[in-house]
């Protein structure tokens, strides 16, 4: 599996948009990206994924670049409750039966 | 909504005892993981199961084994723990097909050994 890279920490203000970059430089063309957050002491919680194209859902926005080597994760207007930790993983959809290479993440904090 | 539990949030031991972590999920899916996530390392994967009574060894399997005798549970086991093994551990599920790109994770289990 590729290795991401993200930056450790990010501040954002309540109801801006959040934008969270990740570079996977050694993606290979059968590599998704996937973005997962970790709220304290829960469980981590799927957000997103995509291959090629950029994709939208309830949570957030995901923006890959045309050459796949970094992509960009947006909550459109940031909560408080939005501050976690939010990683980038990129893998085969089937490799070991779906396991998840997590790596530090980008600690967010939404500030008031 | 998909909902996978496990049997503690909190749970302390001595070092030595037999420890039961239980998981069970109630979507019906065939894949079960188990990791364990420390400051300054991330998520590491222990084990997982892609089917009943079927294992595999993760990242990091040494000092633990794992149980799956029914499709919904998946039980790890620190056979004699040990400090070391003081961590949150994390139980996740997926269902296996095209579309199954989701992995759900459980609340986790903080277990202090001292």
């Amino acid at each position: 599996d590729a290795k991401t890279t993200q930056p450790p920490s990010m501040d954002c203000a309540e109801g801006r948009a959040a934008n969270l970059p990740c570079n996977h430089s050694t993606i290979s063309g059968n590599e998704y990206v996937y973005w997962y957050r970790q709220i304290h002491s829960q469980g981590p919680q799927y957000i997103i994924h995509g291959l090629k194209n950029n994709e939208t859902n309830e949570m957030a926005s995901l923006i890959i670049t045309e050459d796949r080597k970094s992509s960009t994760l947006i909550l459109p207007h940031a909560t408080l409750r939005d501050t976690a930790v939010y990683y980038c993983i990129v893998r085969v959809s089937y490799n070991q039966g779906g396991k998840l290479i997590f790596g530090q993440g980008t600690e967010l904090s939404v500030k008031p | 909504d998909v909902k996978v539990t496990q049997s503690s949030r909190y749970l302390v031991k001595r070092t030595g005892e037999k420890v039961f972590l239980e998981c069970v999920q109630d979507m019906d899916h065939e894949n079960m993981f188990w990791y364990r996530q420390d400051p300054g390392l991330g998520l590491r994967l222990i084990y997982f199961s892609y089917d009943v009574k079927m294992k595999e060894k993760g990242d990091i399997p040494e000092g633990y084994s794992v149980s799956r005798e029914k499709k919904e549970r998946f039980s790890l086991i620190l056979e004699s723990a040990s400090t070391n093994q003081t961590s949150m551990y994390l139980c996740a599920s997926r269902a296996t097909g095209a579309g199954s790109y989701e992995q759900y994770f459980g609340p986790g289990t903080r277990l202090t050994v001292t």
